[in-house]
């Protein structure tokens, strides 16, 4: 199957800093990739889809000035979690749709530990 | 709106039990449903897929059936091993099979030797 690469797999960073993660399709191109967000021992939750080419689509809750994405090409898009604070702790995962949108895939996900 | 319901963990089984994990949906239309299998530290993995009524996934002895008339899709497997020790999440997607996701609460699955 396709191949989606998420870094970093773990960061620690300090209150009031910023961090951006990254999300590659390695074998594919995917117009539109998905963020989510999974609190420990709870399900995933879906914060944005990014579109290349265009503005993120945010679910409701979610601050779009915090979670800045940028998808500025076929097979890379960006999550920076801005400010970051300690209840930003979490684990971020993304995901894209093949070309047919029939299946999606995704990457390892990110420990993000805000200290 | 669209929300899966899966059965609380953990499920703590011995090896070579069978593994039942319950999930029932609520959507609009015609959903296609899913389940995924995170191991340890990892991200997610599809495990098996069903795109409409009465199909049934199946993938590394893992089986689903989507029910449309009891609104489920419950994973089975007859006979566990260690190395079936994860989270498992059923999921489904309400417009394309790729498009976003709505999870349920995922359940963990301990097996013990």
């Amino acid at each position: 199957g396709a191949v989606v690469s998420q870094h970093p797999s773990r960061v620690i960073c300090k209150s009031g800093t910023s961090v951006k993660i990254e999300c590659r399709s390695l074998d594919f191109q995917a117009t539109t990739m998905f963020w989510y967000r999974q609190f420990p021992k709870q399900s995933l939750m879906l914060m944005a889809t990014s579109n290349e080419g265009s503005k993120a689509t945010y679910e409701q809750g979610v601050e779009k000035d915090k979670f800045l994405i940028n998808h500025a090409s076929l097979t890379l898009s960006t999550l920076t979690v801005t400010s970051a604070h300690p209840e930003d702790s979490s684990f971020y995962i993304c995901s894209a749709p093949d070309r047919g949108m029939t299946e999606a895939f995704f990457g390892q996900g990110t420990r993000l530990t805000v200290v | 709106g669209n929300s899966v319901t899966q059965m609380e963990g953990p499920v703590t089984l011995s090896e070579e039990a069978f593994l039942t994990i319950n999930c029932t949906y609520t959507a609009t239309g015609y959903p296609s449903l899913f389940w995924y299998v995170q191991y340890p530290g990892e991200g997610l993995q599809l495990l098996l897929k069903a795109t409409k009524a009465d199909d049934k996934g199946s993938n590394k002895g893992f089986e689903a059936t989507y029910r449309k008339e009891t609104t489920s899709f419950h994973l089975e497997k007859g006979s566990v091993q260690v190395s079936d020790s994860a989270v498992y999440f059923c999921a489904l997607s309400g417009v394309t099979a790729g498009n976003k996701l709505t999870f349920g609460g995922g359940t963990r699955v301990l097996v013990k030797p």
